[in-house]
């Protein structure tokens, strides 16, 4: 079946850790797209690629980082730098009709 | 500057009953797309509908449709005859052309669908 896959569902981290949410399609997009969604809001972009190799800010970048080495996966890293991590974290990816398709989210909580 | 405005932010009605969920939306760009997006409990957002902004008609899938008006910036969905499966929240989201297809999200409006 065609799609994406977020691993893992739900994530634990401690104070000052960095941790990784992976990402993986294999609908042969282009663009893949990470978003933060908190409780009672929409979501809001965090970063995105639309190409391997590369990978743009979006709108709340500051303590995350990204990579896009293969075309099929975009993981994301959580670094200590970002102060309030405790979110729902949403992958997306999109061909060449431009809509975005989502996989099942990581909840990430900081103990 | 581009927005999108749910004002709705929950709405339960009884199983049977048409709801309407409102999105309006801000954007100085002439060409733009529109989608509706349903985010039942398990959290993945799934795809509903995408409409340009070249095309003003209605359209109907099943039980969901759809009215865009440009003279009022709303991009409205109504669920007929509603069932508790529907409920889940709903996310209306904007795209300018051109760029990296970002897509500007709504707040989201919570459907509660009883039995």
């Amino acid at each position: 079946d065609g799609g994406i896959t977020q691993s893992p569902k739900y994530l634990f981290r401690k104070e000052g850790q960095n941790v990784t949410l992976s990402c993986e399609q294999n609908l042969n997009h282009d663009a893949m797209y990470w978003y933060r969604q908190d409780p009672g809001q929409g979501l809001r972009l965090i970063y995105y690629s639309q190409i391997v190799n590369d990978f743009q800010k979006g709108d709340i970048a500051e303590g995350y980082s990204v990579s896009r080495e293969k075309k099929e996966s975009f993981p994301l890293t959580v670094t200590s730098a970002q102060k309030n991590p405790t979110a729902f974290y949403l992958c997306a990816s999109s061909g060449g009709r431009g809509i975005q398709f989502f996989g099942p989210g990581t909840r990430l909580t900081v103990l | 500057a581009q927005k999108v405005t749910q004002a709705q932010t929950e709405i339960s009605v009884v199983e049977k009953e048409d709801v309407t969920l409102d999105c309006v939306y801000e954007t100085r760009d002439t060409t733009y797309y529109l989608f509706w997006y349903k985010q039942p409990p398990s959290g993945e957002l799934v795809f509903l509908i995408r409409r340009n902004s070249f095309d003003e008609q209605n359209e109907i899938s099943g039980r969901y449709s759809w009215n865009f008006q440009k003279s009022t910036s709303s991009f409205n969905f109504t669920i007929t005859a509603s069932q508790v499966v529907d409920s889940a929240v709903y996310f209306c989201a904007l795209r300018i052309s051109g760029g990296y297809n970002k897509l500007i999200f709504g707040a989201g409006t919570r459907l509660a669908v009883h039995p």
